[in-house]
């Protein structure tokens, strides 16, 4: 079975710059989630999809960041303009099932804003 | 507002003993509780859950106990191996909502 597909690996851009994190899940995930990692902390989720719908973007910065989900599969993450706290590893993962233990993490994009 | 806890940053262990990895948290909500270990440069993967009706669980090497009256749970590696270095995040969430709260995480490093 396929992993989840995060590109690109790395990206550093100047802060008031724009950047897009794309997202492939593994086939057949209902469910897909951006995570982001600040350094030192744990995982926060941005946003959650079922299928193509939002589920949860409570914590997504609206004025900021959109994500989309066409047709319920790749997905992408867009931070217009950045800043420079959105310095962060953003993960993607998908799951099959409403079971937590069912997360498939990408192995993430590390974003730098200098 | 931090609701799950992992107060020690980092932790060493000798090859061959125990590791034990603290986790607590303040929702009482949450009745669903996991693992994920990463390595660097990685996503992080899913290593042992427990549901609130439990209070133990066992994976090989992995245990996890679970507090609820303590809100505290804590993950048991035993015995401890080079390749268990890694960073431990411990994560909550509740049945039927897929959303999860993680911790700051424990960088475990195993000494030979």
């Amino acid at each position: 079975e396929a992993g989840v597909a995060q590109s690109p690996r790395y990206k550093i851009i100047e802060k008031r710059q724009s950047v897009a994190f794309w997202c492939n899940p593994i086939s057949g995930h209902a469910t897909l989630y951006w995570y982001q990692q600040i350094l030192g902390q744990g995982p926060k989720l941005l946003i959650q999809f079922q299928n193509n719908g939002v589920v949860d973007d409570s914590q997504l910065p609206k004025d900021r960041f959109s994500a989309e989900r066409l047709k319920g599969v790749d997905s992408t993450l867009k931070i217009q303009p950045a800043k420079l706290e959105d310095s962060a590893v953003y993960l993607c993962a998908s799951s099959l099932d409403h079971r937590p233990a069912g997360y498939t993490f990408g192995s993430g994009t590390r974003l730098t804003v200098v | 507002d931090q609701q799950v806890k992992q107060n020690s940053p980092s932790l060493s262990v000798q090859e061959g003993r125990i590791s034990i990895l603290n986790c607590d948290y303040t929702n009482s909500m949450f009745d669903y509780f996991l693992w994920y270990k990463k390595y660097p440069a990685e996503g992080p993967t899913f290593l042992i859950s427990i549901s609130s009706i439990k209070d133990k669980n066992e994976d090989g090497r992995f245990t996890v106990f679970l507090n609820k009256s303590a809100k505290h749970l804590s993950l048991h590696i035993v015995p401890s191996q080079p390749g268990d270095s890694a960073v431990y995040f411990c994560a909550a969430g509740g049945f039927g909502n897929e959303k999860l709260t993680f911790g700051t995480g424990t960088r475990l490093t195993i000494i030979p």
